[in-house]
């Protein structure tokens, strides 16, 4: 199974900051997701993260507004640009190996 | 979107009794998954059941799936205040490849 790894692991952001995640898989995985997680709520997908093009984004998702990179086959990192309090969540980087998704630990964002 | 719903919402039981949560979902799938999440951590994947299963077991874990009545059950056997988590059920839609994951159960296991 994929390992991940995702950092920062937590953060306390002011508003109208922007932040970068990374995320790195311990192999090469096709298919890579950025999924966030409002506080109680469950997994809301970002996008899709595409290996050398555009990341595919889920409707109510913009580009401008969670950029996301993924230049080879193990890594990607999503932005959350000029941050609201409304962007506290917990982003999670996904990899998917077969049928199965793998997480990493999640990055804790708080915007204050 | 979300493509399943789950109830119960919340579900207290005492250790050592069974816990049961159900997965309703929207459209065809090629498979269904069950996640579990500890408080402030990321998911870890329990089990898998295709479309074309009607049943899976691992360890303590039962999954049945009804894709007539698109729904799903997570059963665990023997409860332990250690399976004391939010549970989620995902699937992924035929023809696709993005995985949706319900609202999710939080369980509490009382030891």
């Amino acid at each position: 199974s994929a390992v991940i790894s995702q950092k920062p692991s937590r953060d306390i952001c002011q508003r109208g900051t922007s932040l970068t995640i990374q995320c790195q898989v311990d192999s090469q995985v096709t298919m890579m997701f950025w999924y966030r997680q409002q506080p109680g709520q469950s997994l809301t997908l970002i996008a899709t993260a595409n290996q050398g093009s555009e990341a595919t984004y889920e409707s109510g998702f913009v580009i401008d507004k969670f950029p996301i990179s993924r230049p080879n086959l193990t890594f990607s990192t999503l932005t959350v640009s000029n941050m609201s309090p409304e962007d506290s969540s917990i982003y999670l980087c996904s990899a998917k190996e077969g049928n199965t998704i793998y997480f990493g630990e999640g990055s804790w964002l708080t915007v204050v | 979107s979300q493509q399943g719903e789950e109830d119960p919402q919340a579900l207290s039981i005492q250790e050592g009794e069974n816990a049961t949560m159900n997965c309703s979902y929207k459209t065809s799938i090629n498979n269904l998954q069950w996640y579990r999440q500890n408080s402030g951590r990321g998911l870890v994947h329990l089990i898998l059941i295709r479309s074309n299963e009607r049943e899976k077991h691992s360890g303590r874990l039962r999954v049945t799936l009804d894709t007539s009545k698109k729904s799903s059950s997570l059963l665990i056997t023997a409860s332990r205040a250690a399976d004391t988590a939010s549970y989620f059920c995902a699937t992924d839609e035929t023809g696709g490849f993005k995985t949706i994951f319900g609202a999710g159960t939080r369980l509490f296991v009382k030891a």
